[in-house]
């Protein structure tokens, strides 16, 4: 199992450009997040997903857009990107009905390295 | 989201040292969990704690879940360089809900 994927793993942009990060992970995870890294910060959630076709905000939400149409991806969009926005990106998944022992255990992928000039 | 305090905030040791840091949160929570991020990558679950009181290892790392259920540690033993890296501390209030992460401590290990 390759667990959590994400790409790209790195971009620049240039402000007001728009831009998708795929998140894919192949361990049947329903729930699904998108976090933010600043240096000297922990990790604060933007979107997170319960299941295939739902999406909800986290405490970051503003300037982000999230879609999850497949159970396996989880898509976040800049729709204009500023340079506020620039950061670690980390895609997170966890929870398979079939194990209830992990539930509560979230896994990483290695992050998605954005500048927006 | 509830930001945790983690402490020490970094550490300069040598090897072989016995290493301890905590995390504490002014609400409850349900879960702790301690993440390793080595540079350019994401966090790596080291150890999840899920009962009150629970003291819980991983080779030289053992974690406790305090009994206030605000608090947590994490020892790790006879430190090796490898050990290098940020230590996250996080808390989870359900299955599902987001974690609510802790500023990291970041660690040094000289040879």
């Amino acid at each position: 199992n390759a667990g959590v994927t994400q790409t790209p793993k790195f971009r620049v942009l240039k402000t007001g450009q728009s831009m998708t990060l795929l998140c894919a992970q192949d361990m049947n995870h329903e729930y699904m997040y998108w976090y933010r890294q600043d240096p000297g910060m922990g990790l604060r959630l933007i979107h997170y997903s319960v299941g295939e076709g739902t999406t909800a905000k986290g405490e970051v939400p503003d300037g982000y857009n999230v879609s999850r149409l497949k159970k396996q991806n989880f898509l976040l969009g800049l729709e204009s990107a500023a340079p506020s926005q620039t950061s670690v990106y980390f895609c997170a998944s966890s929870y398979t009905l079939l194990d209830l022992s992990q539930n509560y255990e979230q896994y990483f992928g290695p992050g998605t390295r954005l500048t927006v000039t | 989201g509830q930001q945790l305090n983690q402490s020490p905030q970094s550490m300069f040791i040598q090897e072989g040292e016995d290493v301890s840091m905590n995390c504490t949160s002014s609400s409850i929570f349900n879960t702790w969990l301690w993440y390793k991020q080595d540079p350019g990558e994401g966090p790596v679950l080291l150890i999840a704690l899920y009962k009150a009181g629970e003291l819980t290892s991983n080779g030289r790392l053992t974690a406790q879940f305090g009994i206030t259920r605000k608090d947590s540690f994490l020892n790790i033993s006879a430190s090796i360089p490898s050990d290098v890296g940020i230590y996250f501390c996080a808390g989870q209030l359900h299955s599902g809900y987001a974690l609510n992460f802790g500023k990291g401590t970041s660690l040094l290990v000289t040879p």
